[in-house]
This record gives structure tokens, C-alpha cells and sequence, in this order.
């Protein structure tokens, strides 16, 4: 079972719509979690972190719900520059540390 | 605004020559990274680093990998005989020392590796 999955799109909608991302994780002992954007053969970067009571940063909104093991990013008033692959990552706490697990990406993109 | 920096941008090898990938990490940070991603493919976990040792590796991370923090700046991985299935993009990140904000990574703009 994949430890994290996300559902690989794509994505077409126009701008200005409101797009809805799910991720689904398998470990209860997931602990930290993230949305990064991923622009084609470029390095991820860091959109936001996703907390127990959710959180908005602009346009973006992140939810986590633990009981169901699922996060979710909203975009609203989507803008071309908002055409990427959207990563979903989360961090599982081991004995000896911590392991992080990338989903495969969702890959949005914005049409005038 | 500070950034994680890695060189070379790409590197072309022979199979079963070694190779070192170099990563300068932000300077306040104390977590280091190291991850690949094979064209087309999710990004994946290879090893993290903290207080100048190993915190944690992944599968992948098997005895041709190793990870070395030479220097207050550098943060390198050597593979040692490389195979044709290593070539992927290797992504350096760091993150801060603590506090809610200490798995936030930030990642460096990667070395593409060719093995032929």
C-alpha cells in the first residue's frame, strides 16, 4: 500500500475557477504535513505547511482530517501562474527519526 | 532571500565510476536532505542528516550511498559504482532547528545525473 496517495489529474480549469486537491495517507503515525508545487523539471517548493485546524495563506486553504487520514488544498481565483504539479508530503515519525513520502503530484493547469 | 545551492546542475558518468553531489544548505539550518527522482516519478526519501550523522535513511540508501557534511557549508552524497537505474534528479533540502517550522524543507534546484 502506498503511503501516500493523490489523485494525478490533470486538472484543466479555467481562470478564476476553484480547484479541490485530495491526498490520502496509510500511517497512523504520519505527524507533519505539507503541500508543496512542483514546476516542470524544477526543484519542489514549499506552498504550505497543513495544520490540525487547517490554515489559509492567501488563495490557498489546507485542511487535514486525521480520523479519516486525508489532507485537501483549495485554490481559489486560480491564476495561469498556479499551472504546476501540486505534491502532497508527509512526515512519519520512526524510531530513529523521520521519513518523508511524496505523493505522485496532481498536475493542474490554468487555461485563459 | 536565502536559497539551498547545488552543483554541478548536471553530471554525466560511466557505469561503476563514483560520483560526488554537492550541496551548500542554508546557513542557520541543521537538517539536511537528500532525495532523487527518476524522470517521469514521485520524488523519494533517501537520508536525512543531523548533528554531523545519519537520522534517518530509506531503502534506497543501500552501501553505495553515503552522505558526508565535510565542512560547515558542504553537504555532499557520494554514490560509489554508479548503475544505469541511478540516473534521476538529486534534490538537496534543509530545514530549520526546531519548532513547528523544523520540517519545512527547502530544497536546492538539483543535479541531474546520467549514467551511460
Amino acid at each position: 500500500r502506498k503511503e501516500v496517495e493523490q489523485d494525478p489529474g490533470p486538472f484543466n480549469v479555467p481562470e478564476g475557477a476553484t480547484v479541490a486537491f485530495n491526498c490520502t495517507y496509510s500511517n497512523s503515525a504520519s505527524q507533519s504535513f505539507f503541500w508543496y508545487r512542483q514546476d516542470c523539471r524544477k526543484e519542489p517548493k514549499l506552498l504550505m505547511s497543513v495544520y490540525s485546524s487547517g490554515n489559509e495563506d492567501g488563495r490557498f486553504t489546507a485542511q487535514l482530517n486525521r480520523a479519516s487520514q486525508y489532507i485537501s488544498l483549495l485554490i481559489r481565483d486560480s491564476k495561469l501562474s498556479d499551472s504546476a504539479t501540486y505534491l502532497c508530503v508527509v512526515n512519519v515519525a520512526v524510531p530513529t527519526g523521520n521519513q518523508f513520502y511524496f505523493g505522485t503530484g496532481t498536475s493542474l493547469t490554468v487555461i485563459p | 532571500e536565502p536559497e539551498v545551492t547545488q552543483t554541478p546542475s548536471h553530471q554525466v558518468t560511466q557505469m561503476g565510476q563514483e560520483v560526488i553531489l554537492r550541496c551548500v544548505p542554508i546557513s542557520n539550518h541543521l537538517y539536511f536532505y537528500w532525495y532523487r527522482q527518476i524522470l517521469g516519478q514521485k520524488v523519494e526519501f533517501l537520508v536525512s542528516f543531523y548533528n554531523n550523522e545519519i537520522s534517518e535513511k530509506s531503502e534506497i540508501f543501500d552501501d553505495q550511498f553515503s552522505v558526508e557534511r565535510p565542512d560547515g557549508s558542504n553537504f555532499t552524497l557520494k554514490i560509489r559504482s554508479t548503475k544505469l537505474e541511478d540516473s534521476a534528479m538529486y534534490f538537496c533540502a534543509s530545514s530549520e532547528p526546531s519548532g513547528l517550522s523544523s520540517y519545512e524543507q527547502y530544497f536546492g534546484p538539483g543535479t541531474r545525473l546520467t549514467v551511460t
